[in-house]
């Protein structure tokens, strides 16, 4: 069965202190590894897409990375307003279905 | 660029009554989904739209729920009768087609079931 899995369920980091996000899929052929961020009372909204192992997109102080079983966000000297849910999710090549993981909660204090 | 719409915002009925959520995606987006998504978990896939086709409806309660999309643009989905697990945000998102499928989403409706 295809499934996601993020890790951790909640993070908390001070002002600056670096530290990544973790997303594991097993899907029935991958199409594409998709990384949005979710506000509270808003609709996730699009980070980065990832297509083969070894590839890697950046955004600010957002890196995500892919292998062939997982993904990688990192960030980097993070701020207050990063705090946010991030949700990790896959797309199987089969029948084009997307799966989300459960999301890691992220908060930065000052 | 307008952004998916979706409208109620907010929607609270009592068990057993039955609900309709409407969305309007970002104009020239052939692929639409309807998520389900319970507080403190991921969003989960409904159902997904190819223009006017279902393209995945494997996770869709068929048995209470249900969703069309006339005319390719505009979709509504349904639920009758509602039940208290019900409780939920629903989400409408959009792509462009199934190849280009960075989602657009809305800001969602909350359904409360009391």
């Amino acid at each position: 069965e295809d499934q996601v899995t993020q890790s951790p369920e909640a993070l908390r980091l001070q002002e600056g202190e670096s530290s990544s996000l973790n997303c594991s899929y097993t899907v029935s052929g991958l199409r594409g590894l998709f990384w949005y961020r979710q506000d509270p009372g808003k609709g996730p909204e699009f980070l980065f897409t990832l297509y083969s192992a070894g590839e890697e997109k950046e955004k600010e102080r957002l890196k995500a990375t892919l292998t062939k079983k997982e993904s990688f966000l990192h960030i980097t000297a993070p701020k207050p307003e990063d705090s946010a849910t991030y949700l990790c999710a896959a797309i199987n090549t089969g029948g084009f279905k997307t799966i989300f993981g459960a999301g890691t909660r992220l908060f930065v204090k000052a | 660029e307008a952004g998916v719409a979706q409208s109620p915002r907010y929607k609270i009925i009592e068990k057993r009554q039955s609900v309709a959520f409407w969305c309007n995606p970002i104009s020239g987006h052939a692929t639409l989904y309807w998520y389900q998504q319970i507080l403190g978990q991921g969003p989960k896939l409904l159902i997904q739209f190819q223009n006017n086709g279902v393209v995945d409806d494997s996770q869709l309660p068929k048995d209470r729920f249900s969703a069309e999309r006339l005319k390719g643009v505009d979709s509504t989905l349904k639920i009758q009768p509602a039940k208290l697990e019900d409780s939920a945000v629903y989400l409408c998102a959009s792509s462009l087609n199934l190849a280009k499928n960075i989602q657009y989403f809305g800001a969602g409706t909350r359904l409360s079931v009391l």
